[in-house]
């Protein structure tokens, strides 16, 4: 079982609408990613927080924009939305030391019609 | 530029027939080399972690080796549950970013 929830599992939603993916890890990880998955694609980087603080930002359209509200969780707030940005949303985390392993969560699969 | 490349990027194994996956990696330093399991729809699967050349890694069916260009992911006599995609990521000294390879997708008939 993955140590990493997601919520919810499923979204739908409309080119004007507003919502947002959530992230929770209990293990004391502190960086954490949200990555981008297409069918047959590998993940995608988007953002990666290090300590709270964003600290990549792989030129992701503005209609994405990430919060880190304290070190177990993790929000994607969506807006504006294009049908191309449907997909499958992964969050990540790992500690921050020499290597560290990447623990997925189950993904959030997002349509937008 | 950091890359990776997996080959190949499907695999029909028959069940008991052994095989191996390869991940080839051009990275300026190794921090470390991840091989995931990825079921359709789910998240990826941590597997292993290879950081230094000669390492190996197994897990029941499956064994991982590392070298100073290339891993491999071997699977001994597969089952039809063993199919899935496979992932490899390397992660490249002085970053928190992890390079992903397109995966070789495995399936294993009974």
């Amino acid at each position: 079982d993955t140590e990493v929830t997601q919520t919810p599992k499923h979204l739908v939603m409309g080119m004007t609408n507003k919502k947002s993916l959530k992230c929770e890890q209990h293990m004391g990880h502190r960086a954490m990613y949200w990555y981008k998955q297409k069918a047959k694609k590998p993940p995608e980087l988007m953002f990666v927080y290090s300590y709270e603080k964003l600290s990549i930002n792989e030129s992701v359209p503005s209609r994405f924009s990430p919060e880190c509200p304290n070190s177990s969780l993790l929000n994607l707030h969506l807006h504006a939305l294009q049908p191309e940005d449907s997909a499958l949303y992964l969050c990540a985390s790992s500690q921050l030391r020499v290597p560290g392993e990447l623990f997925f969560g189950e993904g959030s699969r997002l349509t937008v019609l | 530029e950091d890359q990776v490349t997996q080959s190949p990027e499907a695999l029909r194994l028959q069940e008991g027939e052994s095989s191996s996956l390869n991940c080839s990696y051009t990275v300026s330093g190794l921090r470390g080399l991840f091989w995931y399991r990825q079921d359709p729809g789910k998240g990826p699967e941590f597997l292993f972690t290879l950081y230094s050349a000669g390492e190996e890694k197994e897990k029941e069916r499956l064994k991982a080796t590392l070298t100073k260009k290339e891993s491999f992911l071997h699977i001994t006599a597969p089952k039809p549950e063993d199919s899935a995609t496979y992932l490899c990521a390397v992660q490249a000294e002085g970053t928190n970013k992890y390079i992903f390879g397109t995966g070789t997708r495995l399936k294993v008939l009974a």
